[in-house]
């Protein structure tokens, strides 16, 4: 079974640009997650979505926002670019059955913003 | 509070030892799942271990083991016989409405 993938692997843009990120989940997962990695803050949560609809979000601003489409698969996008953006962006999928708990990570985008 | 709290910011550990991370958690949930993972320098984070509040052994997977003590809220890694590629950042999470993670312990494995 394929892991969850994630595109771009990396990406440069510059301020006031506007990023959009793919996240495919592994098969049968319906929930995706978002997070945020920076050296600074760590791992912070953005959002996540379960069959189309945002289920979680995170604290951060309305710049960043995403959505889920009828396979899985989900982006997140963010707008007006800001230095503090860069970031790894790691998108996960989660699911539950037979009351075990499991969320797998993608390889993670790394932004960087110039 | 749902605070998962890594106090060991960065460990040494010689090739073939053994090593304990250290996590403890907050949470007020009747239920709850524990999760470590693995972040080498690539960046992806890798799933290594699953714990369910109420299971009542603790988690192995192969070379990593999960030592639960619910009443003190702790889920220690121990990872058996280190390995030059087990050197990376641990971070130990808990699953609720969202995933809460620890601030992560850097473990370098001396050869």
């Amino acid at each position: 079974k394929a892991g969850v993938t994630q595109t771009p692997r990396y990406l440069i843009k510059t301020r006031g640009q506007q990023v959009t990120l793919s996240c495919s989940p592994i098969s049968g997962h319906r929930s995706v997650s978002w997070y945020q990695q920076t050296p600074g803050q760590g791992l912070q949560f953005l959002f996540e979505y379960f069959s189309e609809t945002q289920r979680n979000k995170g604290n951060f601003p309305g710049r960043f926002s995403g959505r889920q489409f009828s396979n899985s698969r989900s982006e997140m996008n963010v707008s007006t670019l800001e230095l503090g953006d860069s970031a790894l962006y790691l998108c996960a999928s989660r699911l539950l059955a037979g009351g075990q708990e499991t969320q797998y990570f993608g390889p993670g985008t790394r932004l960087l913003v110039l | 509070a749902q605070k998962i709290t890594q106090t060991q910011p960065g460990m040494f550990v010689q090739e073939k030892e053994a090593v304990t991370l250290d996590c403890t958690y907050d949470t007020s949930d009747p239920s709850y799942g524990l999760f470590w993972y693995k972040q080498p320098s690539s960046g992806e984070m890798i799933f290594l271990i699953y714990q369910g509040s109420y299971d009542q052994q603790n988690a192995t997977e192969g070379r990593y083991s999960l030592n639960f003590q619910k009443a003190r809220k702790s889920a220690n890694l121990v990872i058996s016989a280190s390995q030059l590629g087990d050197s990376a950042m641990y971070f130990c999470a808990r699953a609720g409405n969202q995933f809460y993670f620890g601030t992560g312990t850097s473990l370098t494995v001396i050869p």
